[in-house]
């Protein structure tokens, strides 16, 4: 079946813009994840969102930062006025929430995003 | 809160080689879970192993071993018959029970050699 998969690809802007990434998770998935990825650093969790409870939003590193989740579905990462710092791989996750132990997270490839 | 340190950022092996990258990690919780992850360069993450604390017995999967140390807080992944697809960024991970945070460390660069 498909996978994760994240829009754009690639992303350049100017420094001050807002910009929209966008995530597909698997089909039936009930748990999104959202990731970013700086330069020469491990992945740092932003927020989680599972069914129809509130998303845990404890990793957004600033209220520039915001996500929402549409009908339990897609995913859209959201950042206002960005900043240099902000130049970083965006990788969501999914996972389907079965009671287990844990629930593995399945990622997609990733937003890379530019902020000249 | 707990923290994962990968301390070799790159590495490098001969193909049909053997590898070991090193992970310690620092928790005082007892119930957790720890993964390896290979980032190939099109970024997509793929799980390689896992490890369930609770478990003494390291984990394998077929050319990929870990060598798991609970009182040492150290989880090290070993690639036997290194081959060129293995090249990679690789993240040690760690998952605390009940939670849906994974903490990553900062990678390791493999590089196999033909």
């Amino acid at each position: 079946g498909a996978g994760v998969s994240q829009s754009p690809s690639n992303k350049v802007t100017e420094k001050g813009k807002d910009v929209e990434l966008r995530c597909d998770p698997i089909s039936g998935h009930t748990a999104l994840y959202w990731y970013r990825q700086s330069l020469g650093q491990g992945l740092e969790f932003l927020i989680y969102f599972q069914g129809n409870s509130a998303p845990d939003k404890s990793g957004l590193p600033s209220d520039r930062f915001s996500a929402e989740r549409t009908g339990g579905s897609v995913s859209t990462l959201t950042i206002q006025r960005t900043q240099q710092e902000d130049s970083a791989v965006y990788l969501c996750a999914s996972s389907l929430v079965q009671g287990l132990r844990y629930n593995e997270q399945f990622f997609g490839p990733g937003t890379r995003l530019t902020v000249l | 809160a707990q923290t994962v340190t990968q301390s070799q950022p790159e590495m490098s092996v001969q193909e049909a080689e053997t590898v070991t990258l090193s992970c310690t990690y620092d928790t005082s919780e007892n119930n957790y879970y720890l993964f390896w992850y290979k980032q190939p360069p099109s970024r997509q993450m793929i799980l390689v192993i896992r490890q369930e604390a609770y478990k003494q017995q390291n984990a394998t999967e077929n050319r990929f071993s870990v060598n798991f140390q609970k009182a040492a807080k150290s989880f090290s992944l070993k690639i036997s018959d290194s081959q060129l697809g293995d090249t990679a960024m690789y993240f040690c991970a760690f998952l605390l029970g009940g939670s849906e945070k994974l903490v990553f460390g900062k990678g390791t660069k493999l590089t196999v050699n033909p």
